[in-house]
């Protein structure tokens, strides 16, 4: 089964600096999505970026980018120019093309943005 | 902007009782999902759902479990005989269809089983 790890619970980022969020995952697939999903205190879960395993390049949505290392099995999420409002759980989550819709999640990074 | 909602925000139960979690999902969706987070550990896969019947479900989903959307709208999750290692967030989600990779989730459902 596909295993999602966030090794970072919490992390903390000064207002309008860039923060990094770390997640790796084990597959045998080769084709697959992966996603950053942001939940504020008490709100649902919302997608922030995705990325599909078969496109070379970074997703990138404002100032919401990935790093996708396939060959490391390694799905990082960089926020830069943080804001107060980026404070929420992330969680990174994996989809298979192939065994279904549903989704592997991580633990979850608690993210703090410091004024 | 169109959104799953999930009621009640926080569920009380003692063990042995049934609990129902109610769920809205987004009205064009076509699939539907539960899925579950323990305190302190990752979100589970329960169940996905798609033309009134389970499409998938996890070993979780034991006989305890069940699911239904009775009116067209609502999709519930029902704990037969709830125990205490059912405390969890619940999480409901919905997609438009199996080709499109993104789900939508509700806030979740905090059920405490004592």
């Amino acid at each position: 089964a596909q295993t999602v790890t966030q090794s970072q619970p919490e992390m903390s980022v000064q207002e309008a600096e860039t923060v990094t969020l770390s997640c790796t995952y084990d597959t045998s697939e080769s084709d697959y999505y992966l996603f950053w999903y942001k939940q504020p205190p008490s709100r649902q879960m919302i997608l922030v970026i995705r990325q599909e395993a078969y496109k070379q390049q970074n997703a990138t949505e404002n100032r919401f980018s990935v790093n996708f290392q396939k060959a490391a099995k390694s799905f990082s999420l960089k926020i830069s120019d943080s804001q107060l409002g980026d404070a929420a759980m992330y969680f990174c989550a994996y989809r298979s093309t192939n065994t279904g819709n549903q989704f592997y999640f991580g633990t979850g990074t608690s993210l703090t943005v410091i004024p | 902007e169109p959104e799953v909602t999930q009621t009640p925000s926080h569920q009380v139960t003692q063990m042995g009782q049934e609990v129902i979690l109610r769920c809205v999902p987004i009205s064009n969706h076509l699939y539907f999902y539960w899925y579950r987070q323990i305190l302190g550990q990752k979100v589970e896969f329960l169940v996905s759902f798609y033309n009134n019947e389970i499409s998938e479900k996890s070993e979780i989903f034991d006989d305890q479990f069940s699911v239904e959307r009775p009116d067209g709208s609502n999709f519930t999750l029902k704990i037969r005989s709830t125990k205490l290692e059912d405390s969890a967030m619940y999480f409901c989600a919905s997609s438009e269809g199996s080709w499109v990779t993104e789900a939508f989730f509700g806030q979740g459902t905090r059920l405490t089983v004592v």
